[in-house]
């Protein structure tokens, strides 16, 4: 089965203590990116990657890292998790850039830094 | 500034209704306009559209693209409780190097019995 796997699905932290998500897919695509959605403030890219050691920042990169060691995994770094990064995370990837085709989603994390 | 406006925020209609929820966009270099449904989690995909006045259908659902107007509109007919969620619509551009998508905020429906 097509998918996306994120992992953990929901995360209590303390500021300060480095976390990372995991993202994992089996679909052989090139472009994968992440994503937070918050109440008012609807999906916001963090960072992407269009292949294999190719990364880029979206428009909310600050507080992450990422890295694309391999084509299927796309991992989310929080070296230093702060309370405004609390919210809800999506991992998604697709064959094309993200806008020539269908996009596939995780099914979310929701983090919360206290 | 780029951006992506969804109308209405919210709206509320009972089974068997017909809806319709909008999107518009200012972007530059546009390439694409997607539509996703958003239920409790994951957004899932519902079309894409890249060219005017082309309508993509698939069972009760139904979108267009007015490039002219920089609008798409998503028809959802003969509604039931299963479309109850969040619509999404995002728009996809070159900016610079980058190729991004722009998300709108949503329309948040619900269909009553």
């Amino acid at each position: 089965e097509a998918q996306v796997t994120q992992n953990p699905r929901y995360l209590i932290t303390v500021t300060g203590k480095k976390l990372t998500v995991t993202c994992s897919q089996n679909m052989n695509h090139e472009y994968m990116s992440w994503y937070r959605q918050d109440p008012g403030l609807g999906l916001r890219q963090i960072y992407y990657s269009m292949n294999v050691e190719v990364t880029d920042k979206g428009d909310v990169p600050e507080g992450y890292k990422v890295s694309r060691k391999e084509k299927r995994n796309f991992p989310l770094i929080l070296e230093s998790p702060s309370p405004n990064q609390t919210s809800l995370y999506f991992c998604a990837s697709s064959s094309g850039t993200g806008f020539s085709g269908e996009a596939f989603f995780g099914q979310g994390t929701r983090l919360t830094v206290v | 500034e780029d951006k992506v406006v969804q109308s209405p925020l919210s709206l509320v209609v009972h089974e068997g209704d017909t809806v319709t929820l909008n999107c518009s966009y200012e972007v530059t270099n546009f390439r694409s306009l997607l539509w996703y449904k958003q239920e409790k989690k994951a957004p899932t995909f519902l079309f894409m559209l890249t060219s005017s006045g082309i309508e993509k259908k698939s069972g009760r659902l139904s979108s267009i693209l007015d490039k002219k107007e920089l609008s798409s509109i998503l028809n959802i007919t003969a509604t039931q409780t299963g479309d109850s969620a969040i619509y999404l619509c995002a728009v996809g551009h070159n900016a610079g190097n980058n190729r991004k998508l722009i998300w709108g905020l949503g329309t948040s429906l619900a269909v009553n019995p």
